[in-house]
């Protein structure tokens, strides 16, 4: 199994263009989430999904869209890029969602110009 | 709002010693308790789930417990090894806003551990 697989590692956008961080997992994994890490904030919960065509916003969801048409992949939109979305972000899955560990990605550093 | 403490946020110790990280919250209605290594440049690997109902796990060098009433737990490590240097982070689980589930995270304690 390859765990949880995060594209691209790396990305630099210059302000107001639009992305796509993608995550998939082959663990046949329920729950999905999106997290950012910052310095000095730790990590903070984006957008989640207890299940294929469900979604559900986290702390932090201004400015991020998400949609999860399958059960292996949970993909995170940009949609107008701004310096304050310069972070890391973290995709993170288990098979249930209140007694199962989270299994995370690697992450994709983004910077945005 | 639950909010997730470490202290400290760095420490550095010899080779072979025993050592504690601490972790406090503010809100003790928690599902559980995940610590997380963190090494740099890589994602979180989970060390040890404590479901609420639990007091502690072990995985071999390593004890967590939980005291959810005081919102306390802590990571016992044994016999530290130069391959233990990394960031621990403590997350609870608990209902969020709307019925959802949150992880809420510490900022971590990054450990040294020096040959």
């Amino acid at each position: 199994n390859a765990g949880v697989t995060q594209t691209p590692k790396f990305q630099v956008l210059k302000t107001g263009q639009s992305m796509t961080l993608q995550c998939a997992q082959d663990m046949n994994h329920e729950y999905m989430s999106w997290y950012r890490q910052d310095p000095g904030m730790g990590l903070r919960l984006i957008h989640y999904s207890v299940g294929a065509g469900i979604t559900d916003q986290g702390e932090v969801p201004n400015g991020y869209n998400v949609s999860r048409s399958t059960t292996e992949d949970f993909p995170l939109r940009l949609l107008s890029a701004a310096p304050s979305q310069t972070s890391v972000y973290f995709c993170a899955s288990s098979y249930t969602v209140f007694d199962q560990p989270q299994h995370f990605g690697d992450g994709t550093r983004l910077s945005i110009l | 709002k639950q909010e997730v403490t470490q202290i400290p946020a760095a420490l550095s110790v010899p080779e072979g010693e025993n050592l504690v990280l601490n972790c406090s919250f503010t809100d003790s209605a928690i599902y559980n308790l995940q610590w997380f290594r963190q090494d740099p440049g890589k994602g979180l690997t989970s060390l040890l789930l404590i479901q609420s109902s639990q007091r502690e796990q072990t995985s071999g060098r390593l004890n967590a417990s939980l005291d959810k009433s005081s919102g306390r737990s802590t990571l016992y490590i044994a016999a530290s090894q130069p391959g233990d240097s990394a960031t621990y982070l403590c997350a609870v689980g608990a209902r969020g806003g709307a019925g959802s589930y949150q992880l809420t995270f510490g900022k971590g304690t990054k450990l040294s551990v020096i040959p």
